[in-house]
């Protein structure tokens, strides 16, 4: 059971827009940055967003990330094929000693 | 760009300790950041385990501290994970990073650790 939960799995065509949801609480998300990860089968995960709505140089702008009290959001628009993967939230936790927590994972099928 | 490389011993047996390393090139270990591991077993979701800056202070996944010990040497660029009495459970792809509060932007490619007799 993780601290962080997120779906499963979703699922759209590609051209298309998702979202992927990170629900927390005030300790972890409510208190601190959200930051969220892609991998690919088999490969180490990529930063995606950090501080809730940042992109590293090299992610494309059509990766977005957003926070509203204790749950995050990441967007994804013009979805590709190559976007199938799974993707994890991530934030401190400030009952924990600034611990870090992931979500369970989301993975993302592209039609 | 700074790079990790992971290495250690793929197979370790239950009850022992497994022993991992990491050397950190491109970048300075004195840089502001935490040095740390990640976890993800087969089929299964990522685990944070605990990291240390090159201060010496370290954090711990409180669930895993008991029998985690991280080393950093900042003056060889790199950094080890020692973990105690492992059983199956900690059969795993382990990972370090470099991270900045929760945000891991650097990973090696992983050591795949399988705990068996």
């Amino acid at each position: 059971q993780s601290v962080l939960t997120q779906p499963p799995s979703v699922s759209a065509a590609p051209g298309q827009k998702v979202t992927i949801s990170c629900s927390g609480t005030r300790s972890n998300i409510g208190y601190n940055f959200v930051s969220w990860y892609q991998q690919v089968s088999g490969i180490a995960p990529k930063l995606l967003i950090y501080d809730n709505g940042k992109r590293p140089s090299g992610i494309p702008d059509r990766f977005s990330g957003s926070k509203s009290g204790t749950s995050a959001t990441l967007a994804i628009y013009g979805l590709q094929t190559g976007d199938e993967a799974t993707y994890y939230c991530a934030a401190m936790d400030s009952n924990l000693n600034a611990a870090v927590v992931f979500g369970g994972g989301t993975k993302l099928t592209v039609l | 760009q700074v790079q990790l490389q992971g290495s250690g011993p793929g197979l370790v047996k239950p009850s022992e300790t497994l022993s991992l390393s990491c050397s950190v090139s491109g970048g300075s270990i004195r840089d502001s950041y935490f040095w740390g591991w990640v976890r993800q077993s087969p089929g299964k979701g990522l685990e944070w385990i605990a990291d240390v800056f090159h201060s010496g202070s370290i954090r711990y996944n409180p669930s895993l501290r008991s029998r985690v010990t991280l080393f950093i040497d900042s003056s060889r660029g790199h950094f080890s994970l020692n973990m105690t009495s492992v059983t199956a459970a900690d059969t795993a792809m382990y990972y370090c990073v470099r991270v900045r509060g929760a945000d891991f932007d650097s990973w090696d490619r992983g050591t795949l650790v399988t705990v068996s007799s």
